[in-house]
């Protein structure tokens, strides 16, 4: 079975400066996505950044990028510039590839904290 | 609504009752999940809609628990005879049945059992 695993509980970062949050999956598969989603506390998971795992190039989203390594099944989560609107749980995902039928499986989440 | 909507948002039962929450997808979105959060965790997989179809309830933790989606678009879970640790966030994902399209979220509900 396919895990995801974030080592950092809490996280805190300084506005302007940049944050990195961690995340390792266990796989056999050649073939899945990674995402990065973001839940405030309204609690509606937003989708922030994703990557697919044939796709060399790192994947970035305005301030947001990942470091995904897959020979180490490391897909971390860079962001710059950090805001106050930053601040909410972050959580690491994985799916296979196939199709629109596949479950998400997320890692415990990283809390981030943004300080003014 | 241009969103995945689901009620009530917030839920209080008492030990022992059934209750019933609703999902409401995006239109034309065939593929529909669910997915229970405990507090302090990441969501888990519950069960899988395609359209009217129930493909995956592998996640399901016990056969209180049931989920239909009888039209293909808004689905119902059931959780009969409650327990406190039933308590948890309820989430609502729908998608495209396309490779490459991502899972859009509800705001869940929030269930607790006293």
């Amino acid at each position: 079975a396919q895990t995801v695993t974030q080592s950092q509980p809490e996280m805190s970062v300084q506005e302007a400066e940049t944050v990195t949050l961690s995340c390792t999956y266990d796989t056999s598969e050649s073939d899945y996505y990674l995402f990065w989603y973001k839940q405030p506390p309204s609690r509606q998971m937003i989708l922030v950044i994703r990557q697919e795992a044939y796709k060399q190039q790192n994947a970035t989203e305005n301030r947001f990028s990942v470091n995904f390594q897959k020979a180490a099944k490391s897909f971390s989560l860079k962001i710059s510039d950090s805001q106050l609107g930053d601040a909410a749980m972050y959580f690491c995902a994985y799916r296979k590839d196939q199709g629109g039928s596949e479950k998400l499986v997320f890692g415990k989440g990283t809390k981030l904290t943004v300080n003014p | 609504g241009a969103g995945v909507s689901q009620s009530p948002r917030y839920k209080v039962a008492k030990r022992g009752q059934d209750v019933a929450l609703r999902c409401d997808p995006i239109s034309g979105h065939v593929s529909l999940f669910w997915y229970q959060q405990a507090l302090g965790q990441g969501p888990e997989f519950l069960t899988y809609f395609q359209n009217e179809a129930q493909l995956d309830k592998s996640g399901l933790p016990s056969d209180r628990f049931f989920a239909e989606r009888p039209e293909g678009s808004v689905s119902t879970l059931k959780i009969q005879r409650t327990q406190q640790e039933d308590s948890a966030v309820y989430l609502c994902a729908s998608s495209l049945f396309l490779e490459n399209q991502p899972q859009h979220f509800g705001d869940g509900t929030r269930l607790s059992i006293l």
